[in-house]
């Protein structure tokens, strides 16, 4: 089985900061990764895909870079609406996914 | 747009099967692609059950592979989730989602609002 690592499990940031995730896996996945958003009571909401690939109406300042092991999500300007759960999600082999980031308000 | 929404018992008791269904719209099953079902304890994080094609193919998370059945109907444009021998550890929002992908495991690109379902006598 494909863990994933993701850090920090939870952070405090201010409207306007750059803030950065990253996801470990423990063994090579190429891109086969995913990142969503989740807010309380809701379904996550896929933002990237194939590690990189913007999906469909997700705001700019979202952006998802790595490959092999090592994946980072970045928000490059943090919105009030951006303040949730972060998930990745590996689909090299079976899906599997990282523990969650909470991003929450300084 | 696509749309999904699951349905089933909101309590099941403890050794006895979950059963649940996802109703699908604004895109047909037998289009393609694979059809998903993941939980979520309450509180906790996310763990993928299982998925299946149009064709009736299946690929189940390993741990869980001996509990489960994923079953399609597409005449009904739907596809159901049965999990045995439930325990409270199988307490969980169940959520149905779509893998835009060809093969068995992919990321999920739309969601159901996710259905609570207790295990509890």
């Amino acid at each position: 089985a494909i863990q994933l690592t993701q850090s920090p499990s939870s952070l405090s940031a201010s409207v306007g900061d750059r803030v950065t995730i990253t996801c470990r896996a423990s063994q090579g996945i190429s891109s086969a990764l995913a990142w969503y958003q989740q807010k309380p009571g809701k379904a996550p909401k896929l933002l990237i895909y194939d590690a990189s690939s913007l999906e469909s109406g997700v705001p700019s300042r979202f952006s998802g870079s790595g490959s092999g092991t090592d994946f980072t999500l970045t928000i490059s300007s943090l919105q009030p609406e951006d303040f949730a759960t972060y998930y990745c999600q590996q689909f090299n082999s079976y899906p599997s996914f990282g523990g969650g980031t909470k991003v929450e308000i300084k | 747009q696509v749309q999904l929404q699951e349905s089933g018992p909101g309590l099941v008791k403890p050794s006895e099967t979950l059963s649940l269904t996802c109703a699908v719209s604004g895109y047909s099953i037998s289009s393609g692609y694979y059809w998903g079902w993941i939980r979520q304890p309450p509180g906790k994080g996310l763990e993928w059950i299982g998925s299946i094609y149009h064709s009736g193919s299946t690929y189940y998370n390993p741990s869980l592979k001996s509990r489960v059945t994923i079953s399609v109907d597409t005449s009904k444009n739907q596809f159901s989730l049965k999990l045995s021998s439930v325990t409270a550890a199988d307490t969980a929002v169940y959520y149905c989602a779509r893998q835009p992908m060809s093969r068995g495991s992919g990321f999920l690109d739309y969601w159901g609002q996710g259905t609570l379902v207790t295990v509890s006598s």
